[in-house]
């Protein structure tokens, strides 16, 4: 158990619905990343947060967006989704963005567009 | 962020040292070698990481070249439970640079 928590562990909707997934870091870290993983492109960075504040983003689309709160968790919010947003979408944590900090992955979310 | 290549899969005896090589010949002087694991589906998760000197742990060790341009991950006595795909990463020195994972390399511990 890594200590990262992920909610909901599936999750199937429909095309163009918006959903919610939501991370719970490990106690004390402070830095939040999503990762999604699809079949063809492998584990994608999206978005990095550190202590509520955006750090780095990746390759995310506009229709994503993401946040943490006051108490570090964390939201990935998916709208107007798409068959090709179907993938595995990993939260990871870490005390703080070092080059020699290791991250903590979370279980993940499967999402399926239908 | 510099560039790893790892072989798409190999495979390993049970009980065997399984050696997993990464070639990283673009490699700066301030980047550190990190190695993950992903099992079937599960969260990657950290094995180890080095920046010149070799590093051991109780997963693995880390053999990094003298002119770091290629590693190996040494799992001393491979289980069952190590099948996998192993990525080796290069990270920038900047806090701000995530990590990025490649193909990675399918690693089958055959019985």
């Amino acid at each position: 158990d890594s200590g990262v928590t992920q909610t909901p562990k599936h999750l199937i909707t429909a095309t163009g619905q918006r959903v919610t997934l939501r991370c719970s870091p490990r106690s004390g870290d402070l830095s939040v990343y999503w990762y999604q993983q699809s079949l063809d492109q492998g584990l994608q960075f999206l978005i990095q947060y550190y202590n509520g504040e955006e750090r780095a983003k990746g390759n995310i689309l506009e229709r994503f967006s993401a946040q943490q709160f006051p108490d570090l968790h964390s939201e990935l919010n998916l709208s107007s989704l798409e068959l090709g947003d179907s993938a595995l979408y990993f939260c990871a944590s870490s005390v703080d963005p070092q080059p020699n900090e290791k991250l903590f992955f979370g279980s993940g979310t499967q999402l399926s567009v239908l | 962020d510099a560039k790893t290549t790892q072989p798409p899969s190999m495979d390993c005896a049970e009980g065997r040292a399984a050696n997993l090589p990464c070639n990283h010949s673009t490699i700066s002087g301030n980047e550190y070698v990190y190695w993950y694991r992903q099992i079937h589906s599960q969260g990657p998760q950290y094995i180890i990481h080095g920046l010149k000197n070799n590093e051991t742990n109780e997963m693995a060790s880390l053999i990094i070249t003298e002119d770091r341009k290629s590693s190996t991950l040494i799992l001393p006595h491979a289980t069952l439970r190590d099948t996998a795909v192993y990525y080796c990463i290069v990270r920038l020195h900047s806090g701000n640079t995530p990590l990025v994972f490649g193909k990675g390399t399918r690693l089958s511990v055959i019985a």
